[in-house]
């Protein structure tokens, strides 16, 4: 069975940096693009970021491009994402998901980050 | 960006009745290796989203027979043949052939 579990979720003042984790167990983790998705309170689904299967593709969306990393270690099965310069508007509840854009197909439960002063 | 625009944004329906929820795309999504990347998922109250659709029509495992989906080019289409209890939650169509990939605003559906 597939398994995402996500950590690293707090809160953080504006400008604040947050290191988020996803340890992924049940399918050959080397294999699979990944990808982070977030989700605002109450709001719709935003794509964040995806990287490929030896790091050497990694896309962004705009909102978050030069401030936000996205990286792995195969050998411990774990994704994570690096945030800085956080900004109230990335308050969101992030969740890690197996494969790229074109798949998508399986979430963890996320991990909430919640920006404020 | 694909702007992704789902129609009706909620929808009530009896239960054993059908339900239908249309996604347009801003772009066409069919990507250079012929495949069309639009996948549907839902997400139930409290829950984490779920992919019920990929490639337009290919139902995921375990997912019900009674969802369908649809469509081609810039039009697309979930049915839910008849609506069980458990079917409650915001479904969201979504496109991943463009970057940056993109969902459409979410329809909820309730039972009436």
């Amino acid at each position: 069975e597939v398994q995402l579990v996500e950590s690293g979720g707090d809160l953080v003042q504006p400008g604040g940096s947050l290191r988020l984790s996803c340890a992924a167990s049940g399918f050959t983790f080397s294999d699979y693009w990944m990808s982070w998705v977030r989700q605002a309170p109450g709001k719709g689904l935003e794509w964040v970021a995806t990287i490929n299967q030896d790091e050497s593709v990694k896309s962004y969306v705009d909102s978050v491009k030069g401030r936000f990393t996205i990286s792995r270690d195969n050998a411990k099965n774990s994704l994570y994402l690096q945030m800085s310069s956080l900004r109230v508007e990335d308050t969101a509840k992030y969740y890690c998901s197996r494969g790229s854009s074109w798949s998508a197909s399986d979430w963890g439960q996320g991990t909430l980050v919640a920006v404020s002063s | 960006d694909v702007v992704m625009t789902q129609s009706p944004l909620s929808l009530s329906v009896t239960l054993g009745q059908p339900a239908s929820i249309s996604c347009r795309s801003s772009q066409s999504l069919v990507y250079s290796d012929g495949n069309t990347y639009l996948n549907w998922f839902q997400q139930r109250p409290g829950q984490s989203p779920r992919r019920l659709i990929y490639k337009v029509s290919n139902r995921d495992s375990g997912v019900p027979d009674r969802f369908s989906g649809s469509g081609s080019g810039t039009d697309f289409t979930l049915r839910i043949s008849r609506v069980e209890a458990e079917d409650v939650g915001v479904y969201y169509c979504f496109q991943g052939t463009r970057w940056p990939p993109t969902f459409g605003q979410g329809t909820k559906v309730e039972i009436k």
